[in-house]
């Protein structure tokens, strides 16, 4: 059974950080992994998705990795600004529809 | 419409009482998911439909609930003699297809709270 782990569930630092988000999951036979953000009251917005057969992409200042072997994924987030507080939610594609989710970290950017 | 709607926005209903809930896809998409999030939970896969049909159901917690899709657009998911464990965001997202690849997009959920 496919379990995504994220850590941390909270995380909070001064604007201009650079920070890394984990993603952890069990089973390394996925489609695709991909990360979210939720804003509260608005839904979810896609960030980055990443076939399995790719080891990163990139948008902007985001940069997302995908290591299948480990079972493992990263969210790296340079220059954080306060508009980047949210909840970043990393789902793994179990299948063509469905994903698998990680319970998310809740990031809080300080002015 | 732009994006992906829901209705209503937040739902109260007291226990044993019947719920339905909305969803309007993007215009032209064929896929169309339902989610269930509870308090500090991940997500949780409900069902899917491809068009009209239901592949997978799986996900359904109970016989309490049911989803459907007319028209291959709007779908109601409908949630029979609710119980407090019921409690938690509904969300809708659609793609264009089941594919894999294609990103879904996501409503701003129902909040259900049941009495």
């Amino acid at each position: 059974k496919q379990e995504v782990t994220q850590i941390p569930a909270a995380l909070s630092v001064p604007e201009g950080e650079n920070l890394v988000l984990n993603c952890s999951f069990t089973d390394s036979a996925i489609y695709n992994l991909q990360w979210f953000r939720q804003d509260p009251g608005k839904g979810l917005t896609s960030l980055l998705l990443i076939q399995s057969s790719q080891r990163e992409q990139t948008s902007g200042r985001l940069n997302a990795s995908l290591d299948k072997s480990s079972g493992r994924s990263t969210l790296y987030i340079a220059a954080s600004q306060p508009g980047d507080s949210a909840t970043y939610l990393c789902a793994v594609w179990r299948s063509n529809y469905q994903l698998i989710w990680g319970a998310g970290t809740k990031l809080i950017i300080k002015p | 419409g732009a994006g992906v709607s829901q209705s209503p926005s937040n739902k109260v209903t007291e226990k044993g009482k019947d719920v339905e809930l909305r969803c309007d896809p993007i215009s032209g998409h064929t896929a169309l998911y339902w989610y269930r999030q509870s308090l500090g939970q991940g997500l949780e896969f409900l069902i899917y439909f491809q068009g009209n049909s239901a592949p997978d159901k799986s996900g359904l917690p109970s016989d309490r609930f049911s989803a459907e899709r007319t028209g291959g657009s709007v779908s109601t998911l409908t949630i029979q003699r609710t119980q407090q464990e019921d409690s938690a965001v509904y969300l809708c997202a659609s793609s264009l297809e089941a594919s894999g690849a294609d990103t879904q997009y996501f409503g701003p959920g129902t909040r259900l709270t049941v009495l």
